[in-house]
């Protein structure tokens, strides 16, 4: 069973500080790893991807890949309250088909 | 284009009944994918089709859940006869390809109640 695991939280961090985000996955041969970003009542929408070990950045958001370590993080500079929601990572396998982690919810406090 | 588009938004049924939810990927996307999420299970994949063509099916809980794509442009999902258990958010994603870099866009979601 192919499986992507992350802390449910929540995930409480002060407004202008850095949010860390973990998942971890079991399958070594995937490939490509995405982080999803879902506000309550609403749909998942594509915050970034990563497929190559080390860092990523775009904007506030840093996404960092170890695949020694099967593990891959978000993070999120200078928090905003429109930061707070759920992020879900998700995983390609080897068929290419996506397994998603149970999320995390983030609370950004002013 | 306006997104994937899912009606309804909201269905409440009574158990036993047919439910039937309905999807517009896209335009030119080649993959549709049909998700449940419930708050114990998360986001689960249902079914998936490309070209219209379902692929992989081992998400469907039961032979209670169909699913089709008669065209490029429609996906439906029923579910027939409904059950309390099968209350949960029905999404319907599409996207270009599969794999690699591909984003899957979501539509808003149906949120489906079996009372």
């Amino acid at each position: 069973q192919k499986e992507v695991e992350q802390n449910s939280g929540p995930l409480s961090v002060p407004e202008g500080a850095i949010a860390s985000l973990n998942c971890t996955y079991s399958d070594r041969g995937s490939q490509s790893f995405f982080w999803y970003r879902q506000y309550s009542g609403k749909s998942p929408e594509l915050i970034m991807f990563i497929y190559s070990n080390g860092d990523k950045e775009d904007g506030r958001f840093t996404a960092q890949l170890n695949k020694a370590s099967q593990y891959v993080s978000l993070l999120i500079r200078d928090s905003q309250p429109s930061d707070s929601a759920t992020y879900l990572c998700a995983v390609t396998g080897s068929n290419y088909q996506l397994i998603w982690g149970a999320g995390t919810k983030l609370i950004i406090k002013p | 284009d306006a997104g994937v588009i899912q009606s309804p938004r909201h269905e409440v049924t009574e158990m036993g009944q047919e439910v039937t939810l309905r999807c517009k990927p896209i335009s030119g996307h080649d993959y549709l994918f049909w998700y449940r999420q419930t708050m114990m299970r998360g986001l689960e994949l249902l079914i998936y089709f490309n070209n219209n063509v379902p692929i992989d099916d081992s998400g469907m809980p039961e032979d209670r859940f169909s699913a089709k794509m008669p065209n490029a442009s429609f996906s439906t999902l029923k579910i027939q006869p409904s059950e309390p258990r099968d209350s949960a958010v029905y999404f319907c994603a599409s996207s270009l390809r599969q794999g690699g870099d591909t984003e899957a866009f979501f539509g808003q979601g149906t949120r489906l109640t079996v009372v």
